[in-house]
Order: structure tokens, then C-alpha cells, then sequence
């Protein structure tokens, strides 16, 4: 079945840019009906998304973080990135990747998500 | 944005009981575009319910999603140990996505 990994430092210094790696496995990301989110998790809080990026290169960003967001795919490797410019101590949180279900009038929300990968912002 | 508001936002009680989980929307948001998850300590989240009421595949159908005018509901007929954990509603139906700040089911 479709698995995804995290990859990425998970430490990276203030005004620095934060730069993850979602690896697809069991699954080709370029087989359509399906976009690539990227979701943190702030300690102990809830879940916030940060965008997702269709195989065809088409992304959406949350608005509140558009500015410093940058999704973009690789095919040829099965793998989606997200960098995130000018960070924070704010934007230290969990980070995962996850499969987002969506097709014409319908969601079939997010299936199948990776184990998480923890990014501190610290000097 | 849509701001989903979760209650309660601690639900004690034993297994074998009964959970009802709400999940309103500040806005219409349409039973198509309404998901559900699970997540328990150090996990992700894991989808149980899209479309209101559509279980996820591998869902246990004590699992149920409904909807209601503005509000959403996810019912555990019959908790088992293994359901207590912290419950988020999403929307899908206006940009940005967004979630609920979720209901935390423990053990009472």
C-alpha cells in the first residue's frame, strides 16, 4: 500500500529556510485523483495545513503562510518538497506529508499520512 | 476561513459507552467537503470519516459521521480501548483548509 516519509533537518536557525522531502513508496504520485499536503502540528496544539500540490505541478497554499511557502513535486522520484522561507521560533512544530483525496465537488479527505518529522527553529 | 469549533473539548467515559462528538462550522460547509481523524500520542492523524458519514477503509462501523444543519457529529456507538484519543474535524469547503481544535475522549 501507499506509504510516505519525511525527510528533512530538524533543526534549522532563525531567518534560515526550512526545506522537507515527502517520499512516496507503494504508489505512483503521478497516477492523478489524488493531491500531496503538507499539515504541522505545533507542541500541543492542533493541526494546521500548509498546502498541497497536485502532480501537474498546481499548488494551493494556506493564505497565512503563502508568502514564505513553496510546494513543488518530482515526479521522476515519486517525492513532493515544501520550503518554507524566513522561519521562526513560530514554526517550530511537527511536520507530515499526507495523501489529500479530492476530485470535482467531493473530498475524500487525507488517507494516508507519514509518521511525522519534528523541526525545531533555534539558533 | 472557516473555523470549525469542536465540543466538548474533554470527553470522560468507559468503555462500552457511548461518544458523540460535535464539530460546528462558522460557515455553510457542505456534507461533501466534512472529514474526521483520530490521533492517539506520537502518531498522526488517521481518517476515519470523509463526507460526513463515509467511513475511511479498515473503520470499525461502531465509527459514524452525520450531519445536521450547521453542525457535524461523529458517534462512537460502543467505545473500546483502543478509540481514546484526540478527534479533529476538517473542512474542505473554502479555502484554507482548516481543522477543528479537537476533543480529547479519555478514559474515565
Amino acid at each position: 500500500q501507499v506509504q510516505l516519509q519525511e525527510s528533512g533537518p530538524g533543526l534549522v536557525k532563525p531567518s534560515q529556510t526550512l526545506s522537507l522531502t515527502c517520499t512516496v513508496s507503494g504508489g505512483s504520485i503521478s497516477n492523478g485523483g489524488y493531491y500531496w499536503s503538507w499539515i504541522r502540528q505545533h507542541p500541543g496544539k492542533g493541526l494546521e495545513w500548509i498546502g498541497y500540490i497536485y502532480y501537474s505541478g498546481n499548488t494551493y497554499y494556506n493564505p497565512s503562510l503563502k508568502s514564505r511557502v513553496t510546494i513543488s513535486v518530482d515526479t521522476s522520484n515519486n517525492q513532493f518538497s515544501l520550503r518554507l522561507t524566513s522561519v521562526t521560533a513560530a514554526d517550530t512544530a511537527m511536520y507530515y506529508c499526507a495523501r489529500t483525496g479530492i476530485a470535482s465537488r467531493s473530498y475524500f479527505g487525507m488517507d494516508v499520512w507519514g509518521q511525522g518529522t519534528t523541526v525545531t527553529v533555534s539558533s | 476561513e472557516i473555523v470549525l469549533t469542536q465540543s466538548p473539548g474533554t470527553l470522560s467515559l468507559s468503555p462500552g459507552e457511548r461518544a458523540t462528538l460535535s464539530c460546528r462550522a462558522s460557515q455553510s460547509v457542505g456534507s461533501t467537503y466534512l472529514a474526521w481523524y483520530q490521533q492517539k500520542p506520537g502518531q498522526a492523524p488517521r481518517l476515519l470519516i470523509y463526507a460526513a458519514s463515509s467511513r475511511a477503509t479498515g473503520i470499525p462501523d461502531r465509527f459514524s459521521g452525520s450531519k445536521s444543519g450547521a453542525d457535524f457529529t461523529l458517534t462512537i456507538s460502543s467505545l473500546e480501548p483502543e478509540d481514546f484519543g484526540l478527534y479533529y474535524c476538517q473542512q474542505y469547503g473554502d479555502s484554507p483548509l482548516t481543522f477543528g481544535g479537537g476533543t480529547k475522549v479519555e478514559i474515565k
